[in-house]
């Protein structure tokens, strides 16, 4: 069974522009999460999608943004790129709402 | 909301010598999960606590529960080099919050 697939591996943007970034969850996985780890920092969460619905949202500025599709992939949008919003990009699924969440290998997003 | 503290945040030690960090809350969790992060990797999911004093081992690895359901542990005995990393606990109540890690490193 593949787990927590994310793409691209790595992204490179320049200040101002717009990042996309995709997840699919594991089969059957319904609960999608989105995280910043800055290097050599902790997980700082951004974003909560379950079925389809954005269900809380972690202390970041509105340019970053996402949703969740009806096959339950993810996607986080990250507008008017800024050079501290390079970090590694943690997507992590869970069965339902309190299940073990377990994570994608990340998307490297450096802004230059 | 639910907000895990983690401590200490750095570790070092000698390689067989034991490692332990802790993982505190203010409020009573549902559950605590543990995690480690290689360096230039991602989280990986260790274990997960539910039940009041639970204890689980994984070799080297012990996971405590506390009673109150307000703190955890995680043991290792008799470090070894492959146990460099971050180690983090987390608590899923929908907004699954991690502590902030402990990164261990060990010297051969």
């Amino acid at each position: 069974e593949a787990g927590v697939t994310q793409s691209p591996t790595h992204l490179i943007k320049t200040r101002g522009q717009q990042a996309t970034l995709r997840c699919s969850p594991i089969s059957g996985h319904t609960s999608v999460y989105w995280y910043q780890q800055a290097l050599g920092l902790g997980l700082q969460f951004l974003l909560w999608y379950d079925e389809g619905e954005e269900r809380n949202r972690g202390n970041f500025p509105p340019r970053f943004s996402g949703r969740q599709f009806p096959n339950y992939s993810s996607e986080l949008n990250v507008n008017a790129l800024e050079l501290e919003d390079s970090a590694l990009y943690l997507c992590a699924s869970s069965l339902h709402p309190g299940n073990t969440i377990y994570f994608g290998e990340g998307s490297w997003l450096t802004v230059v | 909301g639910q907000q895990v503290m983690q401590i200490p945040q750095y570790q070092h030690v000698q390689e067989g010598e034991d490692f332990t960090t802790y993982c505190n809350s203010s409020t009573t969790l549902s559950n605590i999960q543990w995690y480690k992060q290689r360096p230039g990797g991602h989280p990986v999911f260790l274990i997960q606590l539910v039940k009041s004093g639970e204890v689980k081992k994984q070799k080297r690895l012990t996971f405590q529960f506390g009673e109150a359901k307000k703190n955890s542990s995680l043991h290792i005995t008799a470090t070894q080099t492959t146990d460099v990393g971050t180690y983090f606990c987390a608590t899923n109540a929908g907004k699954s919050t991690f502590g902030d890690g402990t990164t261990l490193t060990v010297k051969p």
